[in-house]
């Protein structure tokens, strides 16, 4: 069966580092990866979609790559600060339908 | 700035009751998604809708039903709510990525 997943474990790093966060699927190919960003007791909320045929998509401070050699994709938070804690998510369109499947997402905590 | 509005944050029910779940989104968008959201097992899919009285099913909809009357609100029924279903319930609609409402955490008693 399709499987998008992340890692469960909380990644904490320094502020100032870059945070890289993994999203790996398995038993399909998307034709593109979403990332989301979800506060305590919110909505997610939409931050990148990366096709298949990019290797590379920037936004201000992060930077997503599609490997689909190696069915990942990877997001990074440069210059990370406390207020990008959060978890973050990813998301891919199955072989049918507009549905997303979401991974179960990686919580970040960036220390002061 | 588009939205998608969900009716209540918090909502406390009996076991057994009838309850009422809404969301309208302002952008146009046709389709639309209920998820709910419990620890460990991350977002679920319940029901979707592509168009105005289009639903499919999703991966659990066991329990619950959904209307979609107007292109803008889509609503998510349980039936008769019982305790497993205490959870986060979160609507979305579809743009370039989905647009997520804030949120109803259903407490069933």
């Amino acid at each position: 069966s399709q499987k998008i997943e992340q890692n469960s474990e909380a990644l904490n790093i320094q502020e100032g580092k870059t945070a890289t966060l993994t999203c790996n699927y398995t038993n399909y190919s998307p034709a593109y990866l979403q990332w989301y960003r979800q506060d305590p007791g919110r909505g997610p909320v939409f931050l990148l979609l990366i096709r298949e045929n990019e290797k590379e998509k920037r936004k201000e401070r992060l930077k997503v790559t599609f490997d689909t050699t190696l069915k990942q994709s990877l997001f990074h938070i440069t210059a990370s600060q406390p207020a990008d804690s959060a978890t973050y998510l990813c998301a891919s369109r199955g072989n049918a339908g507009n549905m997303l499947t979401f991974g179960g997402g990686t919580r970040l905590m960036v220390k002061p | 700035d588009v939205k998608v509005t969900q009716s209540s944050r918090y909502l406390v029910k009996r076991t057994g009751e009838k309850v009422f779940l809404e969301c309208v989104q302002d952008m146009d968008h046709e389709n639309m998604f209920w998820y709910r959201q419990d620890p460990g097992l991350g977002l679920r899919l319940i029901y979707f809708s592509y168009d105005v009285k289009m639903k499919e099913k999703g991966d659990i909809p066991e329990g619950y039903s959904v209307s979609r009357e107007k292109k803008e609100r889509f609503s998510l029924i349980l039936e008769s709510a019982s305790t497993n279903q205490t959870s986060m319930y979160l609507c979305a609609s579809m743009g370039v990525g989905y647009t997520f409402g804030s949120g109803t955490r259903l407490t069933v008693v």
